[in-house]
Formats: structure tokens, sequence, C-alpha cells
């Protein structure tokens, strides 16, 4: 699976959107792009996931360049409940194998 | 949708004994489950990979004779950890995947047991 680059960490504005960076140059055309968050000492928890075309759901926004190199995970109004390290991970189609790299600290601030 | 448990949700064992974990796919069914462990600061790292009725498939490095799998049915997997160290003291998280609302394979985590071995 392609490997990801993510900033270590990062701080957010509480109510302001956090926009969170990932780079995956090497994606191939059957790998899909997804976002995990892990909270302090739980399980990580799914956020969403995308192919080509750009998706939200109720918890955020990913947005998937044209070339598929690079994504970012934006959550609208971002709470101090949203802090979390954040997990963008690239994984084959065919395949269900999760490869987790160190991922972005994100810290939400009042 | 897509609830995953663990049980327990810590444990303190003595060196030598073994320990079992049981994870549940609560509202769906799993063809998949995968067991991660997590050191302190650290991220996760896969361990084994298991589908219903088989054997599990082991990550490099990861003892099978020491991490006992067992996946009987589509809801339920279970690891051991047998003669558990101290060294094996960690926070073990399971997964599920299975067809849910369109999601393919997507991977639902369960809440981790924190391990504690004396």
């Amino acid at each position: 699976d392609a490997k990801t680059t993510q900033p270590p960490s990062m701080d957010c504005a509480e109510g302001r959107a956090a926009n969170l960076p990932c780079n995956h140059s090497t994606i191939s055309g059957n790998e899909y792009v997804y976002w995990y968050r892990q909270i302090h000492s739980q399980g990580p928890q799914y956020i969403i996931h995308g192919l080509k075309n750009n998706e939200t759901n109720e918890m955020a926004s990913l947005i998937i360049t044209e070339d598929r190199k690079s994504s970012t995970l934006i959550l609208p109004h971002a709470t101090l409940r949203d802090t979390a390290v954040y997990y963008c991970i690239v994984r084959k189609a065919a395949g269900n194998k999760l490869t987790f790299g160190g991922g972005t600290r994100v810290l939400v601030k009042p | 949708g897509a609830v995953v448990s663990q049980h327990p949700s810590w444990v303190i064992c003595k060196s030598g004994t073994s320990v079992k974990i049981e994870c549940r796919s609560l509202d769906f069914q799993a063809t998949t489950m995968f067991w991660y462990r997590q050191f302190p600061k650290q991220s996760l790292m896969l361990m084994a990979t298991s589908n219903e009725g088989s054997k599990a498939t082991y990550e490099q490095g990861v003892e099978k004779d020491k991490f006992l799998i067992n996946h009987a049915s589509l809801t339920l997997s279970t690891l051991t950890v047998t003669s558990a160290h101290p060294e094996d003291s960690s926070f073990y998280i399971c997964s599920a995947a299975g067809w849910l609302a369109g999601h393919t394979d997507t991977q639902y985590f369960g809440p981790g047991t924190r391990l504690t071995v004396l």
C-alpha cells in the first residue's frame, strides 16, 4: 500500500474549520484514501474514505486532488472533542489491511 | 451501526498466566477481524488478520503460539495472550470488516483492551 505523509501536529481554533493535509504521491489507481482518528486511550474511529471524488458525511469532508497525490480532511467546525490523532491511510480496494503511520496530533484550542 | 465491542476493557494479570480478550461486532457480520497492538506514544501495529472459520494470518515478528486467535463466528474473535510477560503489557485493539451500508471492507475498531502484566 502507498505510504502517506502527514504533519506531526497542528493546532486549531474551536469553532473554526480544521484542514488536515495528507500526501500520498505514490498512490495507485485502485487505492482508497481512508481517514481515522484516535482519541486518547480509545480505539480508532472511522471518519471517511474516498477514491477519486470528494466525499462528505456528518463528520467531515474529504477533498482529493485531481491527480490523487494528496488529500485534505476538513472538519467544518472544530470542537474541543475533536482533539485527537488523525490518521490518513491508503488502502487497496481488494485487500483490507490498514497500515498506520504517525498521524497528525490535532489540538483544538478554545 | 458499525459497533465493535471488546471485553474486558482492562486487565491486570500475573506473569506466566494467560489472558483472553474478546472482540464482537454487534450489528454486522464481520467476515474479517484484525488484531492490533499499541505501545505508549506509538502508532497501531497490526498483529494478525483472521477470517471466520479459518486460521489467522500473522504479521512478521508476531509469535502465533503466543498470541492465539480464534474467529469461530461472524461476530466473535478472541485473542489469547499465553504465558504473558511484562513486555506484553500494551493496548490491544481489534477491528472488524464486513459489508455494512455499502462501505466495502471498511474496518471498524473496538474500544481497546489495556493489558498490564505484573
